[in-house]
């Protein structure tokens, strides 16, 4: 079965910091990549996707993602937190084929201000 | 726009009763799934339905059952709850069957005692 593991548990950063949070999956085929972000109190939404190209993706808010494919790897980038961004975040990996997305376990980072 | 919408939002059951929680998907969208999110870890797979039909099924018992209505919002029923089915529960609806971008609701907060 494939997993998707994302090693940083919980990030705390001051405003301005860069950010990059890790993300790995198990699976070798063609993969669909996203990451998700939960700001408190609210839903899950969609912050970037990567299906197929360039293999770095930007999203909303300032973010990106880079996908390696030789290292199973989708990190998530920001050059410059800002405290809006204390949220958790998913990296979710889609199977080619399968439709249904494995989440991570989710990394909650904390920006102060 | 109305996104995704869950009810009831919070709840709370005795062990070895039945539960049904209600999720109704972004106009358009034929596709619902259902997630199990426990405290500290991502959201887990429990049902994808596209069309009225069951696309998929994560590894959750027996007890755990949907469906999808001509309309194409969804009822997600656990029979004979345990202590451990306490979670937020989560829908999501997507356009396709094959994105695997998915759009959440908030999720009903299920407390079983």
């Amino acid at each position: 079965a494939q997993s998707v593991s994302q090693h940083n548990h919980h990030v705390i950063l001051s405003e301005a910091a860069s950010l990059e949070l890790g993300c790995n999956y198990s699976y070798g085929g063609t993969v669909n990549l996203f990451w998700y972000v939960q700001y408190p109190g609210q839903h899950l939404q969609l912050l970037l996707k990567y299906f197929s190209g360039d293999p770095l993706v930007k999203g909303i808010k300032g973010f990106e993602a880079e996908f390696i494919k030789s290292k199973f790897s989708f990190n998530l980038r920001k050059p410059s937190v800002q405290w809006s961004d204390t949220a958790e975040y998913f990296c979710a990996v889609n199977e080619g084929g399968s439709y249904i997305p494995t989440f991570g376990r989710g990394t909650s980072l904390i920006v102060h201000p | 726009d109305a996104g995704v919408t869950q009810s009831p939002t919070h709840l709370i059951k005795t062990r070895g009763q039945h539960v049904t929680l209600r999720c109704s998907p972004i106009s358009g969208h034929k596709s619902v799934s259902w997630y199990q999110q426990v405290l500290g870890q991502g959201p887990q797979f429990i049902f994808q339905y596209y069309e009225k039909e069951e696309r998929g099924r994560g590894n959750f018992p027996d007890r755990f059952s949907a469906r999808q209505f001509p309309n194409y919002s969804s009822e997600l029923n656990v029979n004979a709850l345990l202590l451990g089915d306490s979670a937020l529960y989560l829908c999501a609806s997507s356009l396709w069957q094959d994105t695997g971008e998915l759009f959440f609701g908030e999720g009903s907060r299920l407390t079983v005692l």
